[in-house]
């Protein structure tokens, strides 16, 4: 079946360090994929997707990338700011089971101290 | 902007009692969906409607029912309240169609208490 797998967290960071979140699914076909940030207090919203093969998402400084061969799409920020402390989930849509249902991961915790 | 607003952030019941929560969206979307957010589990799909006074199964329905009578407004409904659901339970939205019909909206949340 389709699932999304995350590193656990929590992350901890200082600012201006660098960011990965690793993230791989499973899935059949060509799914799109997408990147959920919570900041504390809110629901989620949408950073950056990618819907097909080698495509790049990017949004206010993160990056990540479709890769197909190796089922991931881990999540990249050169230099983290305080401001991005949430939870962030990697997502999936199936190809099939329509209504754009999404499958999330467990979600990864970010807290970027000064 | 979406806005996709739900009816309380905080919520205490009692365990037996029946319980609504309420989501409503202005963007006129087809698609509304009920997640349950658990720390370790991420979101998980309890139900979803694709059109007014229809509504499919997700992942965990059992314990839940929902309700779409206008298509602005998903309702969820706890029949019978347990300590089990004690959760954030998110609702969501996003259009029929289109490229970006996948980009689900998301309220802020109702954290619920049973007791």
């Amino acid at each position: 079946g389709n699932s999304v797998t995350q590193m656990e967290g929590p992350v901890t960071l200082s600012e201006e360090a660098f960011l990965t979140i690793n993230c791989t699914y499973t899935a059949t076909g060509y799914p799109s994929l997408f990147w959920y940030v919570q900041y504390p207090g809110e629901g989620l919203q949408l950073l950056l997707k990618a819907t097909k093969a080698d495509d790049k998402g990017s949004n206010k400084g993160f990056e990540a990338t479709y890769r197909k061969e190796t089922t991931s799409f881990h999540l990249e920020k050169g230099s983290v700011q305080v401001s991005d402390s949430a939870v962030y989930f990697c997502a999936l849509s199936p190809v099939s089971g329509g209504y754009n249902k999404l499958i999330f991961g467990a979600g990864t915790r970010l807290a970027v101290h000064p | 902007d979406v806005k996709v607003t739900q009816s309380s952030r905080y919520l205490v019941k009692r365990t037996g009692e029946k319980v609504f929560l309420e989501c409503v969206q202005d963007m006129d979307h087809e698609n509304m969906f009920w997640y349950r957010q658990d720390p370790g589990l991420g979101l998980r799909l309890i139900y979803f409607s694709y059109d007014v006074k229809m509504k499919e199964k997700g992942d965990i329905p059992e314990g839940y029912s929902v309700s779409r009578e206008k298509k602005e407004r998903f309702s969820l409904i706890l029949e019978s309240a347990s300590t089990n659901q004690t959760s954030m339970y998110l609702c969501a939205s996003s259009s029929g169609s289109g490229s970006d019909s996948y980009e689900q909206y998301f309220g802020p949340g109702t954290r619920l208490t049973v007791t």
